[in-house]
């Protein structure tokens, strides 16, 4: 059974920086390319940014480029997200979710339950 | 900022048919990528319901269903169930420079009468 399973949530103020993590597991992790997708409460779903198996392609959604950093270890099954200069606007549920392919262009197959971080001073 | 344009909500009675349309552009949709959609049930994770265009993933009821012509897709509920009230999406993948590569639409709730 796919898992994931998101930590590194919570209360941050404006400026600070906070790192998430996803524990994977019940497939093989370095096959596949996986993504933060987040929803800010009562709103829609946004793609946050994407890391393709190896590392190899990696992108971002304009509002969060040069802020966040998404990195994976395939060793330990696990996705981060690197998030600093933290804005209000960033306050929002984000989940770790799975692609059904090894690069960009597949589709959101898995998703964890998600990890709440709100930004306020 | 959502690329892709659903109703914000539609509504039907138990055992009606409903249909939610997904309209994008010539970025996305009208370029030729598949089209996905989620499910949201309330309190929940979305979930993969319908991945590129048309096909159900194990599990999914056949009374769901996806389309897709030109610039736009469709998601058709048949038999509408009191546990299908929730949130839906649909998603593509775009190719403009500015913006995102994932792009999701606006999101339509399903109200079951």
């Amino acid at each position: 059974e796919v898992q994931l399973v998101e930590s590194g949530g919570g209360v941050v103020q404006p400026g600070r920086s906070l790192r998430l993590s996803c524990a994977a597991s019940g497939f093989t992790f370095d096959d596949y390319a996986m993504h933060w997708v987040r929803q800010a409460p009562g709103k829609g779903l946004e793609w946050v940014s994407g890391i393709s198996w190896n590392s190899g392609n990696i992108d971002y959604a304009d509002s969060v480029k040069g802020r966040f950093t998404i990195s994976r270890d395939n060793a330990k099954n696990s996705l981060f997200l690197q998030m600093n200069s933290l804005r209000a606007e960033d306050t929002a549920f984000y989940h770790c979710v799975k692609d059904d392919w090894g690069d960009f262009g597949g589709y959101f197959d898995y998703w964890g339950q998600g990890a709440l971080v709100t930004v306020s001073s | 900022q959502s690329v892709l344009t659903q109703p914000p909500s539609v509504s039907g009675a138990p055992g009606q048919r409903v249909t939610i349309s997904c309209t994008g552009g010539s970025s996305n949709i009208g370029a030729g990528y598949d089209v996905h959609w989620y499910q949201q049930l309330p309190g929940t994770a979305p979930k993969l319901l319908i991945s590129r265009n048309t096909n159900r993933p194990s599990g999914v009821p056949d009374r769901f269903s996806g389309s897709k012509s030109g610039t736009s897709a469709s998601l058709a509920i048949t038999g509408l169930q009191a546990d299908d009230e929730a949130d839906y999406y649909c998603q593509s993948y775009d190719n403009s420079l500015s913006g995102s590569p994932f792009v999701f639409g606006t999101g339509t709730k399903v109200t079951v009468l």
